[in-house]
């Protein structure tokens, strides 16, 4: 079955670091969407990107679709310690309704 | 205020006694899906819903039973639960098609 990788699993960065995750699917995406879990939190729904090579930027957030529509990324330029959390990459084959959900990148940042 | 309601928040119970966590969204969503969250392996489906009567196997149904015999509920049934079944549980909603999914606030279940 379809299955969502995501790298790294944990990442821990000193306030103002970048920090980049990076989504793999082993099937082709018809949409790609990232959540964003705070800590002690459910995920909540940041973006959806849909077109092949798609980017999208949220303030200091960027998101990609890869050209073949089976990876994604995410890259947060100067992290800040709110930006603290796992984010997740969720994906949906084209023609099925399932949502799969990658395994998360758990990131971490120091003042 | 539209929203996901998962209950009960937290659970410990004793293998093998049947338990069943709600779940009940008030957006009129036609898929509904249950999630379990373990550490380093993300979020893994357990079954899901594309509409009334419609339920399907996601990636780790063992163990587990779901009905959807209204739109705005879809209850997840433990039979008889083991040490296993320890884990983060998440319900979700959303709109067919590609639109974003809305969470529940999570039912942590303890099986000693």
């Amino acid at each position: 079955g379809q299955q969502v990788m995501q790298i790294p699993q944990y990442q821990h960065v000193q306030e103002g670091e970048d920090f980049t995750t990076y989504c793999n699917s082993s099937t082709t995406l018809s949409n790609i969407q990232w959540y964003k879990q705070r800590p002690g939190g459910h995920p909540v729904f940041l973006i959806q990107l849909v077109k092949s090579g798609e980017v999208k930027k949220q303030k200091r957030l960027t998101f990609q679709f890869g050209e073949a529509k089976k990876n994604s990324s995410l890259h947060i330029t100067a992290t800040q310690t709110t930006d603290v959390g796992t984010y997740f990459c969720a994906g949906k084959e084209t023609g099925f309704q399932k949502l799969v959900f990658g395994t998360g990148t758990r990131l971490l940042v120091s003042p | 205020e539209a929203q996901v309601t998962q209950n009960p928040r937290y659970l410990i119970t004793v293998t093998g006694k049947k338990l069943t966590v709600t779940c009940s969204q008030n957006m009129n969503h036609e898929y509904m899906s249950w999630y379990r969250q373990d550490p380093g392996l993300g979020l893994r489906q357990i079954y899901y819903s594309m509409n009334v009567e419609v339920t399907d196997k996601g990636d780790v149904p063992e163990g587990y039973k779901v009905s959807r015999k209204e739109k705005r509920n879809f209850p997840l049934i433990l039979e008889s639960p083991s040490p296993n079944q320890t884990s983060l549980y998440f319900c979700a909603s959303k709109i067919t098609g590609n639109t974003e999914a809305f969470f529940g606030q999570g039912t942590r279940l303890t099986v000693v």
